[in-house]
């Protein structure tokens, strides 16, 4: 079982710019929920997905956009970037409510 | 609304001291709390989960308890080793079961050898 995995490991983007991110869950959870961490802060809710639907979110303006597929991965979309995205992005999976396992984020830095 | 606070924000102790870290949370209606690892960025790693109504859980060198009554939950790492060194948070899931976790901020675990 490979885990949670996310694509791409590193980023780096121009303000203004659009962004993707990727998150494969771990075999067998049907949800995946996406957070931002800044440097020296715990990482913060941005939105959950089961189903295919968008079912919480966080305080996060609308550049924030996502989708999960049939076969549950997820992307995480971000536009118009301003430097302060620039943040680790951590994805994580679950089955049911039960515990969260995280991937190894996607690191991005918007200059 | 919940918030989670974890203190010290950072700690340094010699190889082979036992330790503990603290966890406190405002709201006491808990479904679970979950303990993760984070090596300078990196991921998390799940440490332990402890449901609401179970008072400790254990793995290898680590003891969480979960007091909800004090909004309060510690982890026990026995016997300190440099590999421990890493970022330790903790979370509770928001509103309901298996939807948001509210983080607190970490405390950045430093083992000397």
């Amino acid at each position: 079982d490979a885990g949670v995995t996310q694509s791409p490991t590193h980023l780096i983007k121009t303000r203004g710019q659009q962004v993707t991110l990727r998150c494969s869950p771990k075999s067998g959870h049907d949800t995946v929920s996406w957070y931002q961490q800044a440097l020296g802060q715990g990482p913060q809710f941005i939105f959950q997905y089961y189903e295919e639907e968008e079912r919480q979110r966080g305080n996060f303006p609308d550049r924030f956009s996502g989708h999960q597929f049939p076969n549950y991965s997820s992307e995480l979309n971000v536009n118009a970037l301003l430097l302060g995205d620039s943040a680790l992005y951590l994805c994580a999976s679950s089955f049911s409510g039960a515990e969260a396992f995280f991937g190894q984020g996607t690191r991005l830095t918007v200059v | 609304k919940q918030e989670v606070t974890q203190i010290p924000a950072a700690l340094s102790v010699p190889e082979g001291e036992n330790l503990v870290l603290n966890c406190s949370f405002t709201d006491s209606a808990i479904y679970n709390l979950q303990w993760f690892r984070q090596d300078p960025g990196k991921g998390l790693t799940s440490l332990l989960l402890i449901q609401s109504s179970q008072r400790e859980q254990t793995s290898g060198r680590l003891n969480a308890s979960l007091d909800k009554s004090s909004g309060r939950s510690t982890l026990y790492i026995a016997a300190s080793q440099p590999g421990d060194s890493a970022t330790y948070l903790c979370a509770v899931p928001y509103y309901n079961q298996g939807g948001k976790l509210i983080f607190g901020q970490g405390t950045e675990l430093s083992v000397k050898p």
